[in-house]
């Protein structure tokens, strides 16, 4: 099945710089990466998903690359703000029968400081 | 976002006791799943649903655990009997055949 590996565990940065949090995948057949965030006490929360034809998305101070041929794909924030605090998650959706199966990587905490 | 509504959201059972988490998802997306969330092993899926139909159950950790969907609008994940290592929180999410996943606010399960 599909692997997820996510780097760094935590992450540490001043207001106003920028946090690049990477994943790797195994299976070359996944065709759909979201980026979900979770705040203490809340469930995840999607903030930005790329799909396999695509190599680049930008919504505002968030970006996701993908790289198929590499096999991984990254969180770029921009601008950082202590809201932007939080556990973020990446994710893969496998092929095979169960085809809607999102792999979650383990997440990285991010800390924004003021 | 969609409102995935879970209850309870705060659960303290002792060992041996019947769990059952409910969720209440929004009409209209035809998937439905159950994660569970730990420190050690992260989020992981335990089943899914597709127009109330089970399709993966691969991730449902023993016989002690199950999941119902009777209807599109209410889902149930059963633990009997409970026991300590089952202590999580347990989300319910919901999603479309376009890949999108929303999540709940997760229910948070001590069992003592």
């Amino acid at each position: 099945g599909e692997n997820v590996e996510q780097h760094p565990s935590t992450l540490s940065v001043q207001e106003g710089d920028s946090a690049v949090i990477k994943c790797t995948y195994s299976d070359s057949a996944s065709n759909y990466f979201p980026w979900y965030k979770q705040e203490l006490g809340k469930g995840p929360q999607l903030i930005i998903d790329i799909r396999s034809n695509v190599g680049e998305k930008k919504d505002q101070r968030i970006a996701v690359t993908l790289n198929k041929t590499a096999k991984h794909f990254s969180l770029h924030i921009t601008e950082t703000q202590p809201e932007d605090s939080a556990v973020y998650f990446c994710a893969a959706k496998g092929s095979g029968g169960s085809n809607y199966k999102l792999t979650f990587g383990k997440g990285t905490l991010l800390t924004v400081n003021p | 976002d969609a409102g995935v509504i879970q209850s309870p959201r705060h659960e303290v059972t002792e060992m041996g006791q019947e769990v059952t988490l409910r969720c209440k998802p929004i009409s209209g997306h035809d998937y439905l799943f159950w994660y569970r969330q730990t420190m050690m092993r992260g989020l992981e899926l335990l089943i899914y649903f597709n127009n109330n139909v089970p399709i993966d159950d691969s991730g449902m950790p023993e016989d002690r655990f199950s999941a119902k969907m009777p209807n599109a609008s209410f889902s149930t994940l059963k633990i009997q009997p409970s026991e300590p290592r089952d202590s999580a929180v347990y989300f319910c999410a919901e999603g479309t055949s376009g890949n999108t996943i929303y999540f709940g606010e997760g229910s948070w399960l001590t069992v003592v």
